[in-house]
């Protein structure tokens, strides 16, 4: 099964430390998200890269988040000095150009934070 | 501003009921994409269906079955003869995006649960 990737599945951490997650998506698919889910929300949008372009942010990408896909293939999210609010599951999504494209998901990476 | 709103927080039925989960949508765009995702207790969203602004033809699929109306922006799922593997939480959402329609803007989600 080639779908989207995403590692570690689950990631518990200090407050105050940096993690970093990484997605895989779909081979051929040159568009690639993450989003944040909270329990008992639905998913919400963080950031988009068509190839390795970054081209769209939320708000709710503070300035300790970022992400990158430097070679237009796998991205990772980094958060550094983790806070409280930060625990949650981060989806990553993949999905062919155009915008009538469904996005495929990955399993997520749930983040706790002590 | 665009937002999805799924009023139904959760809902129960028997096996082999028929059940409807309700969306609403709101939008300026006029052309825009809806979809439906599915997420069963093992966290993976899965993509039901897409429908864009120009189709209100309704959609079956097997059990499954859609009903867009631009006129009241709604986008009502239901599932006939409902079974136990359909339980999950279900999602709508919107596609919007300067350009190319990127990012996914979610409802907060119907927890359907099917008892036998």
């Amino acid at each position: 099964d080639t779908g989207v990737s995403q590692n570690p599945r689950h990631k518990i951490t200090k407050r105050g430390q940096n993690v970093t997650f990484r997605c895989d998506p779909i081979s051929e698919h040159n568009r690639l998200y993450w989003y944040r889910q909270t329990l008992g929300q639905g998913p919400e949008f963080l950031t988009y890269f068509q190839n390795e372009a970054q081209l769209e942010k939320s708000r709710l990408l503070s300035d300790r988040f970022s992400a990158e896909r430097p070679k237009g293939s796998f991205s990772t999210l980094e958060i550094q000095r983790t806070e409280q609010g930060d625990s949650a599951m981060y989806l990553c999504a993949s999905s062919l150009p155009g915008g009538n494209q469904p996005q495929h998901f990955g399993d997520g990476t749930r983040l706790s934070i002590l | 501003a665009q937002k999805v709103t799924q009023a139904q927080t959760e809902i129960s039925v028997v096996e082999k009921e028929d059940v409807t989960l309700d969306c609403v949508y709101e939008t300026r765009d006029t052309t825009y994409y809806l979809f439906w995702y599915k997420q069963p207790p093992s966290g993976e969203l899965v993509f039901l269906i897409r429908r864009n602004s120009f189709d209100e033809q309704n959609e079956i699929s097997g059990r499954y079955s859609w009903n867009f109306q631009k006129s009241t922006s709604s986008f009502n799922f239901t599932i006939t003869a409902s079974q136990v593997v359909d339980s999950a939480v279900y999602f709508c959402a919107l596609s919007e995006g300067v350009g190319g329609y990127n990012k996914l803007i979610f409802g907060a989600g119907t927890r359907l649960a099917v008892h036998p």
